[in-house]
């Protein structure tokens, strides 16, 4: 069974600018992919960033990009230049790719999430 | 577009009660997914259906979590009887297709007292 850990519980950067929130995961599987999930209070949890666990190149979305390192199990993510509306839990989670199991197992494995404030 | 929903966003009931959850996907999408957190744990997996089908329930903590998806639009989460661990934020999810991209709903939060 796969685990995804996050050992920051909470974190705290001051307005623009940058910081890193770990994730670790274990898992037998080569094909797979990892998600950073945000949550802002009392609202939808939304997909942050995505990676593909077969592409080399770290995925990027604006001012959230991550450090993946398959070979370590390490899905870090960093948010540069950070803004008041970025405070929330940041869930990271894991999901089998189609290729495994026959493509029957969709569900997403999550870590206990950390809490990101930010300061003005 | 209306995003998925979830009703209600609190629910506070005694252990022992009936509590119906519901859950209300995006429009067209077949794929439909409950989680749930518990205080200061990892968001658990309960189940995925397929429009009205149950795909994977394998999360599904005892017979007393009744899930259903009657005509594969809204489904409901029944937790008959409460007890007091079953408090916790319920997620509802859903996709378009399997594997694709899943929205969520805010969550609704149980308290057992």
């Amino acid at each position: 069974a796969q685990t995804v850990t996050q050992s920051q519980p909470e974190m705290s950067v001051q307005e623009a600018e940058t910081v890193t929130l770990s994730c670790t995961y274990d898992t037998s599987e080569s094909d797979y992919y990892l998600f950073w999930y945000k949550q802002p209070p009392s609202r939808q949890m939304i997909l942050v960033i995505r990676q593909e666990a077969y592409k080399q190149q770290n995925a990027t979305e604006n001012r959230f990009s991550v450090n993946f390192q398959k070979a370590a199990k390490s899905f870090s993510l960093k948010i540069s230049d950070s803004q008041l509306g970025d405070a929330a839990m940041y869930f990271c989670a894991y999901r089998s790719a189609p290729s495994n199991s026959g493509g029957s197992n969709y569900k997403l494995t999550f870590g206990k999430g950390t809490l990101l404030t930010v300061n003005p | 577009e209306a995003g998925v929903t979830q009703f209600p966003s609190h629910s506070v009931i005694e252990k022992g009660q009936t509590v119906t959850l519901r859950c209300d996907p995006i429009s067209g999408h077949d794929n439909l997914y409950w989680y749930r957190r518990v205080m200061g744990k990892e968001i658990k997996f309960l189940l995925h259906f397929v429009k009205e089908s149950k795909q994977d329930e394998s999360g599904m903590p005892n017979n007393r979590f009744l899930a259903e998806r009657t005509g594969g639009t809204y489904s409901t989460l029944k937790v008959q009887p409460a007890e007091l661990e079953d408090s916790g934020v319920y997620f509802c999810a859903s996709s378009v297709y399997r594997g694709t991209e899943a929205f969520f709903g805010q969550g609704t939060r149980l308290t057992v007292v």
